[in-house]
């Protein structure tokens, strides 16, 4: 199972909208509504932002936003903030032995 | 609060092997699955195996298959990760997390390194 295409960075002004996109298959994103993101700053563990496609978690701000469509699924970053700036990680579940495959990561830059 | 607290990294040669622990807290560890899941210095996160709540269905990827073994002792909250025949590739941090069903890693611990050098 290969891992799931991300851009290598994406970069927004403070209060801009930013969109990260993770590209897959129709045996891992597009067949299951299980993806879910995670936000990694430097020397840190990741933090859950969105799972099950959509769904924020307690105490994630509003301003990420999670969708899918086909094989693609989305992470938009609205109002974008300078504490946004991390490394961003998609990942989806497979349902077969392989289980779980994550994306490529993608850094985003606050300018 | 939920905690995850790894340990058991360290140095060691190829070939070489190491039980990673992992103990939790604040939550009924018993109702959930969990996941190790590794990251190489300056590379993306792999994951690498995952147990249900009960320890009867277990996975591993295939790049670990044969060489590591996931276990979990509910009564002590704590989860293991036996890593045998080990390669400089799997050099990383391995984290343990607690998952949402299958919908996602809602807990990480703060991760425990394993060197594998000669």
């Amino acid at each position: 199972q290969s891992a799931l295409t991300q851009p290598r960075s994406v970069s927004g002004s403070p209060g801009q909208s930013v969109t990260i996109s993770c590209t897959g298959t129709s045996s891992d994103v597009g067949g299951y509504n299980y993806v879910s993101w995670y936000q990694q700053h430097p020397g840190k563990a990741p933090k859950l932002m969105i799972y099950d496609v959509s769904k924020r978690p307690s105490g994630v701000s509003d301003r990420f936003f999670g969708s899918k469509s086909g094989n693609t699924a989305s992470l938009t970053i609205s109002g974008l903030q300078a504490e946004d700036e991390a490394d961003y990680y998609c990942c989806s579940y497979t349902g077969g032995f392989t289980f779980y495959v994550f994306g490529t990561g993608t850094k985003v830059t606050v300018l | 609060q939920v905690q995850l607290v790894e340990s058991g990294g360290g140095l060691v040669k190829p070939g070489e092997s190491l039980r990673l622990s992992c103990v939790a807290s604040g939550f009924m560890f018993s109702d959930y699955y969990m996941s190790w899941i590794r990251q190489a210095p300056g590379k993306g996160l792999e994951w690498v195996s995952y147990i249900s709540s009960s320890g009867s269905t277990i996975y591993y990827a295939d790049s670990v298959k044969g060489r590591f073994t996931i276990s979990r002792d509910n009564a002590k909250n704590s989860l293991y990760l036996q890593v045998n025949s080990l390669r400089a590739e799997d050099t990383a941090v391995y984290y343990c997390s607690r998952m949402i069903t299958f919908g996602g890693f809602d807990y990480w611990g703060q991760g425990t390194l394993v060197t594998v050098s000669s």
